[in-house]
């Protein structure tokens, strides 16, 4: 079946190191999007991707990174110069940018992050 | 600017009675899109419906179904005989353009749906 696959599911990171969650999609999509989600502040978008090897910063981009070398994967960092990094994020794909919004979003089921 | 607002952060109610989860949106587009999403606790969102500017009859899908009023810029979403198997958080959603070369989805903030047995 296709869908997005997101590992691992639950990551702790000790302060001032950098963790990446791995985003990885067989639908052949050419969009994928990586959004966090605080309690009572909904979603809110990091990074998006049209296409391989470009990227375009979301609301919230600071203190994370990503790369996009293949279709089928959208790998986000979360560095040590992110100052609150504990939430619950979810990667999301559609067919192409131009009709994300005619299609809607698949989405991974998510992973959650802890600072200890 | 474009925004949804969900004014509705927790709502609990007790199976078998009917439940409507409001979502109001603001933007300047003349065309754009809406979206329901169930979030369960497994976390994954799951796509409900989708409803272009253009089409505004309602909607009915078993026991879902959606109000779209756009004079009121309103997309409410209504459980009939709401299951406990319906206790999720629900987003709604708006569609964004840039000069129509990248679109993306504006989500509100949640509600919190609870159904006791």
């Amino acid at each position: 079946d296709g869908g997005i696959t997101q590992s691992p599911k639950y990551l702790f990171r000790k302060e001032g190191q950098n963790v990446t969650l791995s985003c990885e999609q067989n639908l052949n999509h050419d969009a994928m999007y990586w959004y966090r989600q605080d309690p009572g502040q909904g979603l809110r978008l990091i990074y998006y991707s049209q296409i391989v090897n470009d990227f375009q910063k979301g609301d919230i981009a600071e203190g994370y990174s990503v790369s996009r070398e293949k279709k089928e994967s959208f790998p986000l960092t979360v560095t040590s110069a992110q100052k609150n990094p504990t939430a619950f994020y979810l990667c999301a794909s559609s067919i192409d940018a131009r009709h994300g919004s005619t299609y809607g979003y698949t989405f991974g089921s998510g992973t959650r992050l802890t600072v200890v | 600017a474009q925004k949804v607002t969900q004014a509705q952060t927790e709502i609990s109610v007790v199976e078998k009675e009917d439940v409507t989860l409001d979502c109001v949106y603001e933007t300047r587009d003349t065309t754009y899109y809406l979206f329901w999403y169930k979030q369960p606790p497994s976390g994954e969102l799951v796509f409900l419906i989708r409803r272009n500017s253009f089409d505004e009859q309602n909607e009915i899908s078993g026991r879902y179904s959606w109000n779209f009023q756009k004079s009121t810029s309103s997309f409410n979403f209504t459980i009939t005989a709401s299951q406990v198997v319906d206790s999720a958080v629900y987003f709604c959603a708006l569609s964004e353009a840039y000069g129509g070369a990248t679109n993306k989805l504006i989500f509100g903030t949640g509600t919190l749906l609870a159904v006791q047995p």
